[in-house]
């Protein structure tokens, strides 16, 4: 079946870092993929998406570009703000927007000091 | 813009009780999805529907779980004779119906269950 897997935290970077968290996936077909958000206290919320390979999802200074080859969706900011402190999940779908179940990855834990 | 609502937030009950979770979707969303997720791990999906219909259920969601959305419109997760394993954050999703880019899920804020 679909599997996500994702670089396990937590992570913690002072303020400006680059960031980069390791998505890679495992599907029939061909899935959309996402990353979700989760601030504390929080629900999930939809950071960004990409729905064909080679497509670049991006939203808040982050990005993601799927890559078929290697099946991988790593997520990428090239400076990060305290504000950015939350757990983010990678996730994938079976149908091109999304509507169908998600299977989400663990999670990974950002910690952003200033 | 109301997004997705579930109530209650919180829900502390005793093993065997039974629970009940309503989950309303944005309103012009005809999928609704259930998931769980237990602390440290991503959620994990249950169900879903489309309209009244419930489409899929996972393995994890056994019989003493059952969900509905009778009207097509809120839903109903309920879990019967519950036990500690079951203490998780319950979420629900809404979306579009496929078809196109914009059926993204969104998801409520979720129902934090704790059995004692």
């Amino acid at each position: 079946g679909n599997s996500v897997t994702q670089m396990e935290g937590p992570v913690t970077l002072s303020e400006e870092a680059f960031l980069t968290i390791n998505c890679t996936y495992t599907a029939t077909g061909y899935p959309s993929l996402f990353w979700y958000v989760q601030y504390p206290g929080e629900g999930l919320q939809l950071l960004l998406k990409a729905t064909k390979a080679d497509d670049k999802g991006s939203n808040k200074g982050f990005e993601a570009t799927y890559r078929k080859e290697t099946t991988s969706f790593h997520l990428e900011k090239g400076s990060v703000q305290v504000s950015d402190s939350a757990v983010y999940f990678c996730a994938l779908s079976g149908t091109q927007g999304g509507s169908e179940k998600l299977v989400f990855g663990k999670g990974t834990k950002l910690t952003v000091n200033p | 813009d109301t997004g997705v609502s579930q109530n209650p937030r919180h829900k502390i009950t005793k093993r065997g009780q039974n629970v009940t979770f309503r989950c309303d979707p944005i309103s012009e969303h005809n999928r609704l999805y259930w998931y769980r997720q237990t602390l440290g791990q991503g959620p994990e999906f249950l169900t879903y529907f489309q309209n009244e219909a419930q489409l899929e259920k996972s393995r994890l969601l056994s019989d003493r779980f059952s969900a509905e959305r009778p009207k097509g419109s809120f839903s109903t997760l309920e879990i019967q004779r519950t036990e500690q394993g079951d203490s998780a954050m319950y979420l629900c999703a809404s979306s579009h119906p496929p078809g196109g880019s914009t059926d993204t899920q969104y998801f409520g804020p979720g129902t934090r269950l704790t059995v004692l």
